[in-house]
């Protein structure tokens, strides 16, 4: 069992389309960030969120963490192609040096 | 885009022999870490530097062992390769440990036959 569970594990859905990606734990995180991973590359940092109740945008994509810090999601509004990709969550717990990752959400958005 | 380099980029090595896979930074940053990225399990943290000679264990170390003479350079080791080693590994990079940032280097794919 992970420490972080991402679901679902995958998405297909069609341009234009919303979704919404889930990161679930049941431990308390002092930050929590979300990378997309394109094929044959690394992850890409897009968000970091500290603050539980934090609600981040960064254009069509709303990031939320939860009250409790124990979870958080990804909202993509208006799916594109190009939002295509492996998207993963991390968290830091308390005073660490590490992230953990959750197991990834895969998404095609369909043109 | 960081200064993060991999190499070999790919590799077939057979069960028994030994592995050295090379991250090289430019961004002269304090920590470094090598992660393996297997379908459905994401990123899982191999072992981690905070300096030069300074390296501490993650979650999947048994097998790896690393060593960081330089700054620039962590090098990660496979004693003797078992198929169960058969993955794309990742070096990342970041300032500071914890939540900061990790900037990551386009993987090593490393197939143990």
């Amino acid at each position: 069992t992970q420490l972080l569970e991402q679901s679902p594990q995958f998405l297909s859905i069609q341009e234009g389309e919303n979704l919404t990606v889930y990161c679930n734990s049941s431990s308390v995180f002092s930050s929590l960030q979300w990378y997309r991973q394109e094929p044959g590359e690394g992850p890409v940092l897009l968000v970091t969120v500290v603050t539980g109740g934090e609600v981040k945008k960064l254009k069509r994509l709303t990031f939320q963490f939860g009250d409790a810090r124990k979870d958080s999601s990804l909202h993509i509004t208006a799916a594109q192609p190009g939002d295509t990709g492996l998207y993963l969550c991390a968290g830091e717990k308390a005073a660490g040096n590490k992230l953990t990752f959750g197991g990834g959400t895969r998404v095609l958005v369909k043109p | 885009d960081a200064g993060i380099t991999q190499s070999p980029r790919h590799k077939v090595t057979e069960t028994g022999t030994p592995v050295t896979l090379r991250c090289h930074q430019t961004e002269n940053h304090r920590y470094m870490y090598w992660y393996r990225q297997d379908p459905g399990h994401g990123l899982r943290l191999i072992h981690y530097s905070y300096g030069v000679k300074d390296t501490d264990k993650g979650e999947v170390s048994d097998g790896y062992s690393v060593s960081r003479s330089k700054t620039e350079d962590f090098l990660l080791t496979l004693e003797s390769a078992t198929s169960s080693q058969t993955s794309v590994y990742f070096c990342a990079i970041s300032e500071a440990g914890g939540g900061e940032t990790q900037y990551f280097g386009p993987g090593t794919r490393l197939l143990v036959l």
